[in-house]
């Protein structure tokens, strides 16, 4: 079965800080692998995906991830973060066959 | 482009009341819709899947009969909540399929008195 883990579960950075959202996954071969970003009391707003092709992808508000097959992995990062950036963040899988799987989310904080 | 609405964004109803939420794909079209359900300060718990023209796919512990859903066309997925109780109070978030991704409704916060 597919899962997804995300190994913080809150992260805290200073505003102009790099940012470096953590993301493994299982799953048998390359699943669609995505991003999205949730602010308090709304939906998820997609941020990028990866489906095939360059292993580094790049989605909005400056973020990008890179997917590495050996390890499993489709991090996320921003070089520069910014106040409006603070919100929840979920990595997910999806396999054309399942429905979409979901980490538990990383809360991210940013601090003047 | 892909973007998904849903209605209403929050109700408050009476304990004992049915609650019919509208998931709506504007710009493209959905054979397949999801909902979700999200408490607070957790990840979204998938419901059940909406198939149009066929009946949902509920995941185990959803119950049918109290979570209904209907997908009667290519843009439109309704989940209403029957007979609703404070223990439903919850963000109920849709998601409609296009192509492999998932484009995510902004949610509707149901409050039951």
């Amino acid at each position: 079965a597919q899962s997804v883990t995300q190994p913080d579960i809150h992260i805290t950075v200073s505003e102009g800080a790099s940012l470096e959202l953590r993301c493994n996954y299982s799953y048998g071969a390359t699943p669609y692998l995505f991003w999205y970003v949730q602010s308090p009391g709304q939906g998820l707003q997609l941020l990028l995906k990866y489906f095939s092709g360059d292993t580094l992808v790049q989605g909005i508000k400056g973020f990008e991830a890179e997917f590495k097959r050996s390890q499993s992995s489709f991090n996320l990062r921003k070089p520069s973060v910014h106040w409006s950036d603070a919100a929840e963040y979920f990595c997910a899988v999806y396999s054309g066959n399942t429905p979409l799987v979901f980490g538990k989310g990383t809360r991210l904080s940013v601090i003047a | 482009g892909a973007v998904v609405s849903q209605h209403p964004s929050w109700v408050i109803c009476k304990s004992g009341t049915s609650v019919k939420i509208e998931c709506r794909s504007l710009d493209f079209q959905a054979t397949t819709m999801f909902w979700y359900r999200q408490f607070p300060k957790q990840s979204l718990m998938l419901m059940a899947t909406s198939n149009e023209g066929s009946k949902a796919t509920y995941e185990q512990g959803v119950e049918k009969d109290k979570f209904l859903i209907n997908h009667a066309s290519l843009t439109l997925s309704t989940l209403t909540v029957t007979s609703a109780h404070p223990e439903d109070s919850s963000f109920y978030i849709c998601s409609a399929l296009g192509g492999e991704t998932q484009y995510f409704g902004p949610g509707t916060r149901l409050l039951v008195l």
